[in-house]
C-alpha cells in the first residue's frame, strides 16, 4: 500500500536553529500538507499545498515556517529559528482530488521534533 | 464547520465488537465523514470515508442514517491491537484542511 514517508523520524535541536523535516508524499498525490501535534494535545492542522502554492495556511503558521517542493517527489517543512514550543510531532500528509470530490487525506508517521 | 462529538472513551474485551457513535448535527450537504485511527507517536491511519447508508472496507464498516446528523464507526472483533484513539472528521470533498477533536480512545482488554 503506498504510504507517506517522513524523515528524520526523530530531531534534537537547539532553540534558535533553523529545521528541515522532509516528506515523500504518495506518487500520484496533488495535494500536500503539514500537521503538528504537541505532546497530550490534538492534531493541528499547519499549511495545504497545491500546484506549487500555499493554497491554505493556519494562524500557527508564521514567517517562521515555510514550505517547499524542491523537486518532483519530496515536500519540505522549514523552521528557520526554533522555539522550544515547536517541539512537536510533525505529520506531513497528502491526498488526491477525486473527479467525484472526494478528498481522502493521508498522514505519515511523524517527524517528532524536540527543541531543546 | 460542522462539530463533532463523540465519547472521550471506550472500553472493551478482545473478539467484541465496538462501534464508536459521532454526533455532527449541523453536517452540510456536501461535506463527507471520515473516521482515522491514531496510536501513540504515530499519524493518523485513514480508516473509512462515507456519505450516506453503509460504507464497509477490509477494517471497518460505517454506518451513516439517512439524516446524517449522526454516524457509527464499527469494528468487528477487535483484538488488542485496536487499543487507539478515533476521530470522527466532517468535511467538505474539497477540503484542504482537516479540524481534529479529542476522539475516543478505545481500550481492548483481554
Amino acid at each position: 500500500e503506498p504510504e507517506v514517508t517522513q524523515t528524520p523520524s526523530h530531531q534534537v535541536t537547539q532553540m534558535g536553529q533553523e529545521v528541515i523535516l522532509r516528506c515523500v508524499p504518495i506518487s500520484n498525490h496533488l495535494y500536500f500538507y503539514w500537521y503538528r501535534q504537541i505532546l497530550g494535545q490534538k492534531v493541528e492542522f499547519l499549511v495545504s499545498f497545491y500546484n506549487n502554492e500555499i493554497s491554505e495556511k493556519s494562524e500557527i503558521f508564521d514567517d517562521q515556517f515555510s514550505v517547499e517542493r524542491p523537486d518532483g517527489s519530496n515536500f519540505t517543512l522549514k523552521i528557520r529559528s526554533t522555539k522550544l514550543e515547536d517541539s512537536a510531532m510533525y505529520f506531513c500528509a497528502s491526498s488526491e482530488f477525486s473527479r467525484r470530490g472526494r478528498n481522502t487525506i493521508y498522514f505519515g508517521e511523524g517527524s517528532w521534533l524536540t527543541v531543546v | 464547520l460542522a462539530k463533532t462529538t463523540q465519547p472521550i472513551s471506550m472500553d472493551s474485551y478482545e473478539g467484541q465488537e465496538v462501534n464508536i457513535t459521532c454526533s455532527h448535527n449541523n453536517i452540510a450537504t456536501n461535506d463527507y465523514i471520515t473516521w482515522y485511527q491514531q496510536f501513540p507517536s504515530q499519524g493518523p491511519r485513514f480508516i473509512i470515508q462515507g456519505y450516506k447508508t453503509k460504507v464497509t472496507n477490509e477494517v471497518a464498516s460505517l454506518f451513516i442514517p439517512a439524516d446524517r446528523k449522526s454516524s457509527t464507526l464499527s469494528l468487528p472483533r477487535v483484538s488488542l491491537s485496536d487499543t487507539a484513539v478515533y476521530y470522527c472528521l466532517v468535511h467538505t470533498g474539497t477540503a484542504s484542511k482537516l479540524t481534529f477533536g479529542t476522539g475516543t480512545r478505545l481500550q481492548v482488554t483481554l
